[in-house]
């Protein structure tokens, strides 16, 4: 089943202890992304990535990094989460270019205290 | 910079009433715009796109250059239509998807 998977998909953290949101897609698509998802304030792209060792900032990047060793991986890494950063996060893949559907993870909520 | 714009956070309707949101964008090239949708415990899954021209779920959607939107429209909303929708643009280049700040349909019984 073409599917993208993240995990956990359920988090409670301090401030400052670092975590990683894992997010793996089977679909062989190039492009990656991940999104937070606030009220009011839909759907801010934090990082993407166009395909292997290709990344680049997205609108909301302060306080995150990515990185894209394999095709098919794509974590999310908060080096030292803060309050602020308590959100919905989203992965999404696609074809690169044209106008394909994105395809959406199931969502990590991310608590931090 | 692309922005794109739903002005209704909360959009309440009756059943067989119909329903529009609404969606502006801004965008100096041309477009692509597409709609999204979340169902209440469910992943955001794409509803439809404006160059396929289609109706998905009675769900039609034009894309008005002249006026920069790209609205919603159902004839008759269902109960099951209930849902976070959300506007977005890509780039002409690229894979990059802009969004709105959705919507939230309620059709009531």
């Amino acid at each position: 089943e073409a599917q993208v998977t993240q995990n956990p998909r359920y988090l409670i953290t301090v401030t400052g202890k670092k975590l990683t949101v894992t997010c793996s897609q089977n679909m062989n698509h190039e492009y990656m992304s991940w999104y937070r998802q606030d009220p009011g304030l839909g759907l801010r792209q934090i990082y993407y990535s166009m395909n292997v060792e290709v990344t680049d900032k997205g609108d909301v990047p302060e306080g995150y990094k990515v990185s894209r060793k394999e095709k098919r991986n794509f974590p999310l890494i908060l080096e030292s989460p803060s309050p602020n950063q308590t959100s919905l996060y989203f992965c999404a893949s696609t074809v690169a270019g044209g106008s394909y559907e994105q395809y959406f993870g199931p969502g990590t909520r991310l608590t931090v205290t | 910079a692309q922005r794109v714009t739903q002005p209704e956070k909360l959009l309440s309707v009756f059943k067989g009433a119909p329903v529009e949101l609404k969606c502006n964008y801004s965008y100096s090239g041309s477009p692509e715009l597409f709609w999204y949708v979340q169902y209440s415990r469910q992943r955001l899954q794409l509803l439809l796109r404006h160059i396929s021209r289609e109706s998905i779920k009675g769900f039609t959607a034009d894309l008005n250059k002249g006026e920069t939107s790209f609205h919603l429209k159902k004839p008759f909303a269902q109960e099951e239509d209930s849902a976070m929708y959300y506007c977005a643009l890509k780039e002409t280049s690229g894979s990059r998807l802009t969004f709105g700040e959705g919507t939230q349909l309620t059709v009531n019984p």
